[in-house]
C-alpha cells in the first residue's frame, strides 16, 4: 500500500473548519484513501473513505486531487470534541493487505476553544 | 457499523506471566485483526486472526509470544505470553466485513507490566 505523509500537529479554532491535508503521491488507480480519528483513550474510529470522487457524510468531506497524489479532510464547524489524532490510510482493497490497515504517525489536531 | 466488545478494558500484570484479551464482535465478520499501540505511539499491526486456522503473523510478531484463537466468525482472542515491562501497550482488536467496507475498532486492552 501507498505511503502517507501527514503533518505531525495542527491548531484549530471552536467552531472553524479543520483541513487536514494527506499526501500520498505513490497512490496507485485501485488504492482508496481511508480518514480514521483516534480520540484520546479510545479505539480508532472510522470516519470517511474515497477512491477518486469528493466524498461527504455526516462527519465529515474529503477532498481528493485530480490526479490523486493528495487529499484533504475537512470538518466543517470543528468542536472541542474533535480534538484526536487523525489517521489518512491507503488501502488497496484487491490488493495483498487482504483488509489490513497500515497507519503511519497521524496529524494531532487540538482544537481550542 | 459493527460494535467489538474487548475485555478486559485494562490490566495489570506480573512479568512473566500471560493475559488472554478477548474480542467479541455482535454481527458476523469476514476478518479479524490484533494491533499493538505502544506509549505515544501509532498502531501496529500484530497479526490477522484466520478463522478455523494459523493466524498469519507481520515482521517481528510470533505464534509463541502473541497466540491468536478465532473460533468462528464473531469471536478472537490474543495471548500476551511471558510478558515483561516492554510488552506494556494497548492491544487493540479490529474486524471489517470485506475489503469493501471500513475496518472498525475495539476500544482497546491497557495492558501494564510490573
Amino acid at each position: 500500500d501507498a505511503k502517507t505523509t501527514q503533518p505531525t500537529s495542527m491548531d484549530c479554532a471552536e467552531g472553524r473548519a479543520a483541513n487536514l491535508p494527506c499526501n500520498h503521491s505513490t497512490i496507485s488507480g485501485n488504492e482508496y484513501v481511508y480518514w480514521y480519528r483516534q480520540i484520546h483513550s479510545q479505539g480508532p474510529q472510522y470516519i470517511i473513505h474515497g477512491l477518486k470522487n469528493n466524498e461527504t457524510n455526516e462527519m465529515a468531506s474529503l477532498i481528493i486531487t485530480e490526479d490523486r497524489k493528495s487529499s484533504t479532510l475537512i470538518l466543517p464547524h470543528a468542536t472541542l470534541r474533535d480534538t484526536a489524532v487523525y489517521y489518512c490510510i491507503v488501502f488497496n482493497a484487491g490488493g495483498t493487505s487482504y483488509g489490513k490497515l497500515t497507519f503511519g504517525q497521524g496529524t494531532i489536531l487540538t482544537v481550542h476553544p | 457499523s459493527a460494535v467489538i466488545s474487548q475485555k478486559p478494558s485494562r490490566d495489570i500484570c506480573q512479568r512473566g506471566t500471560s493475559l488472554t484479551i478477548q474480542c467479541q464482535v455482535d454481527s458476523q465478520v469476514t476478518m479479524m485483526f490484533w494491533y499493538r499501540q505502544q506509549p505515544g505511539q501509532s498502531l501496529t499491526l500484530i497479526a490477522t486472526a484466520n478463522q478455523g486456522s494459523e493466524a498469519t503473523y507481520e515482521s517481528g510478531f510470533v505464534i509463541d509470544k502473541f497466540p491468536i484463537s478465532r473460533p468462528n466468525l464473531t469471536f478472537s482472542t490474543l495471548t500476551v505470553s511471558n510478558m515483561s515491562p516492554e510488552d506494556s501497550s494497548i492491544y487493540l482488536c479490529s474486524a471489517r466485513r470485506d475489503t469493501n467496507t471500513e475496518a472498525f475498532f475495539g476500544q482497546g486492552t491497557r495492558l501494564t507490566v510490573v
